[in-house]
């Protein structure tokens, strides 16, 4: 069974600040992950997906992977707080595995 | 406007009954999900479905019933309801594969009493 392993927080930024959200995997053969973003009372949605080592930017958004140390991360340039929310990892495991998540918080 | 869409939303009921979930999906994605997230345990699969009339087991399935007789609608069934039952029910699904991204329902509140 394929682990995923994100920090839980409460990770907490000041507005303005660039909140990093790191996440761990025990399988070396997956090839793709995916971020979603779940606000309090909300279905998680869809925010980022990267397949290859390196950097993918979406607007303040920038998704990390490094494959040989297993980790993908969640930049967060500018923090808002409309982007106070749970952020979710999930890695291809035959089915998706979750990560628990980690709480972020973006302070005024 | 195509989407996912769960029903109900909000369901109390006690323990020893019956509930359906309901989860209807007008993407025509081939696969379909169900998932529990209690705090603490984080999302958790109990079934999944990779088209009409296919099912399988995902991690918690004990205690529910799914069926899938048409490719829109993918219903799960607690057939004697626990407490321990009580949660936030998701259903997903997935135009690629069980392994590729999922779009996620708007999710039912269930309390058990």
């Amino acid at each position: 069974q394929k682990e995923v392993e994100q920090n839980s927080g409460p990770l907490s930024v000041p507005e303005g600040a660039i909140a990093s959200l790191n996440c761990t995997y025990s399988d070396r053969v997956s090839q793709s992950f995916f971020w979603y973003r779940q606000y309090s009372g909300k279905s998680p949605e869809l925010i980022m997906s990267i397949y290859s080592n390196g950097d993918k930017e979406d607007g303040r958004f920038t998704a990390q992977l490094n494959k040989a140390s297993q980790y993908v991360s969640l930049l967060i340039r500018d923090s808002q707080p409309s982007d106070s929310a749970t952020y979710l990892c999930a890695v291809p495991g035959g089915k998706l595995i979750f990560g628990q998540g980690t709480e972020l918080s973006v302070k005024p | 406007d195509a989407g996912i869409t769960q029903s109900p939303r909000y369901k109390i009921t006690e323990t020893g009954r019956q509930v359906t979930l309901m989860c209807h999906q007008t993407w025509s994605h081939s696969y379909m999900f169900w998932y529990r997230q209690d705090l603490g345990h984080g999302l958790r699969l109990i079934y999944y479905s990779a088209a009409a009339d296919i099912t399988d087991k995902g991690e918690v399935p004990d205690g529910y019933v799914v069926s899938r007789s048409k490719t829109e609608n993918f219903p799960l069934t607690l057939e004697s309801a626990t407490r321990s039952q009580t949660s936030v029910y998701f259903c997903a699904s997935s135009e690629l594969g069980a392994h590729q991204p999922q779009h996620f329902g708007d999710g039912t509140r269930l309390s058990i009493l």
